[in-house]
């Protein structure tokens, strides 16, 4: 079974400074790991994965995530925060192999806002 | 590449009367698409996966026979909301399972506002 834990419901950060979305895991078995962006009455736009390769993983926008098995831990961050980053953001766990099935799932979300 | 699409993005109708939300790959062929509701302020729940050619498998607590799946071509899952009613208004999104190296990815679509008044 996998479950997926997000430690914060809002994150309020000022413009240029750093952003850390934390998100803790559970799989009984190797994961995949995602972390999505949603804007208002918007789909959802992948920002990085996870799928048992490098562990320190960079995406779009600048942000990038860090698998740490120990902690069982995907925390997502930017460097220096931008207007446009605020949305919510979710964090997913999956299946590497195929042979554990494919359903996603996901985190209950972050709401990040970034003040000016 | 990897886009999916949904038709439409919006729609309002009157309790009872069925609606019908599209779900397209348009550049890849998806053997499996899945479908997702999203409350306000709630995240994404799992309704039910939907493979080219066979049954969709539900999740438990999703009723069958008032959320229909057809997956009828490897780029087109419809889901029909039967009867609807006002408890239905969601955030419909269906999302499109990648192939080759993206297996274990989802690629999703800009999701379906169902209003049911």
């Amino acid at each position: 079974a996998q479950s997926v834990t997000q430690l914060d419901s809002h994150v309020s950060v000022s413009e240029g400074t750093p952003v850390l979305l934390r998100c803790n895991y559970s799989s009984s078995y190797s994961p995949s790991l995602f972390w999505y962006v949603q804007h208002p009455n918007k789909g959802l736009q992948l920002l990085l994965k996870y799928t048992s390769a490098a562990t320190l993983v960079k995406g779009i926008n600048g942000f990038e995530a860090e698998f740490k098995k120990s902690e069982t831990s995907f925390h997502l961050t930017k460097p220096s925060a931008h207007m446009s980053d605020a949305a919510e953001y979710f964090c997913v766990v999956g299946p590497s192999d195929m042979e554990y099935g494919n359903k996603l799932v996901f985190g209950a979300g972050t709401i990040l806002r970034v003040k000016s | 590449g990897a886009v999916v699409s949904q038709h439409p993005s919006w729609v309002i109708c009157k309790s009872g009367t069925s609606v019908k939300i599209e779900c397209r790959s348009l550049d890849f062929q998806a053997t499996t698409m899945f479908w997702y509701r999203q409350f306000p302020k709630q995240s994404l729940m799992l309704m039910a996966t939907s493979n080219e050619g066979s049954k969709a498998t539900y999740e438990q607590g999703v009723e069958k026979d008032k959320f229909l799946i057809n997956h009828a071509s490897l780029t087109l899952s419809t889901l029909t909301v039967t009867s609807a009613h006002p408890e239905d208004s969601s955030f419909y999104i269906c999302s499109a399972r990648g192939t080759g190296d993206s297996y274990n990815e989802q690629f999703f679509g800009p999701g379906t506002r169902l209003t049911v008044l």
